[in-house]
């Protein structure tokens, strides 16, 4: 099946730094998402990609679909501490039932 | 408006019991997907649901069951639990079936198998 890997795992970094995150996947997915995931609640959709080659911005947030469409990038800039989660890539299976296919996670934390 | 609404928030089973969890969705939309997540990992898809009818099916075992209702609420079954069933279920609910137009989580439930 297919398999989303995220890095880093992990982040600490000072508030007002920009942060950059990346997702490879072993297939190739037409949509790419990332969500956001604060403890005791589900993802958030941050931004969402369609077209291979694609950067797209969200206020702080930049994300780009990869030309291979086996990968995604997603940059936070001037990180502040609301920014503290579990950062999830996605890709979106169209074969059948629109599933999700959730990558391994970036847990980042901002040190005010 | 109400979000994705999720019931119960948490509970505890014990192993070979038969939990049901609940999912509201979103007014309007009639697609509703369950997603399992074990600690430390990305939600997995179980199910995905339109219409109530059965639109997909992760690589779950036959233990997990779910069905949709005319409301389009939906129920997820876990029968003969496991201690590795333990995890926060999440429901997702869309506009539609067919064609994505971007899911909507709920807050999840936290189940725990002891």
């Amino acid at each position: 099946g297919q398999q989303l890997n995220q890095s880093p795992q992990s982040m600490f970094i000072q508030e007002g730094e920009d942060v950059s995150m990346n997702c490879t996947s072993s297939s190739i997915f037409n949509t790419w998402l990332w969500y956001k995931q604060d403890p005791g609640e589900g993802p958030v959709l941050l931004i969402a990609l369609y077209k291979a080659g694609e950067l797209t911005s969200n206020g702080r947030l930049t994300a780009q679909f990869g030309i291979t469409r086996k990968d995604s990038f997603l940059n936070i800039s001037a990180s502040i501490p609301s920014d503290v989660g579990i950062y999830f890539c996605a890709g979106l299976d169209q074969t059948g039932a629109n599933n999700l296919f959730f990558g391994t996670g970036t847990r980042l934390t901002v040190i005010p | 408006d109400a979000g994705v609404t999720q019931s119960p928030t948490h509970l505890i089973k014990t192993r070979g019991q038969h939990v049901t969890l609940r999912c509201s969705p979103i007014s309007g939309h009639k697609s509703v997907s369950w997603y399992q997540q074990v600690l430390g990992q990305g939600p997995q898809f179980i199910f995905q649901y339109y219409e109530k009818e059965e639109r997909g099916r992760g690589n779950f075992p036959d233990r997990f069951s779910a069905r949709q209702f005319p409301n389009y609420s939906s129920e997820l079954n876990v029968n003969a639990l496991l201690l590795g069933d333990s995890a926060l279920y999440l429901c997702a609910s869309s506009p539609e079936g067919t064609l994505y137009s971007g899911y909507t989580f709920g807050s999840g439930t936290r189940l725990t198998v002891v």
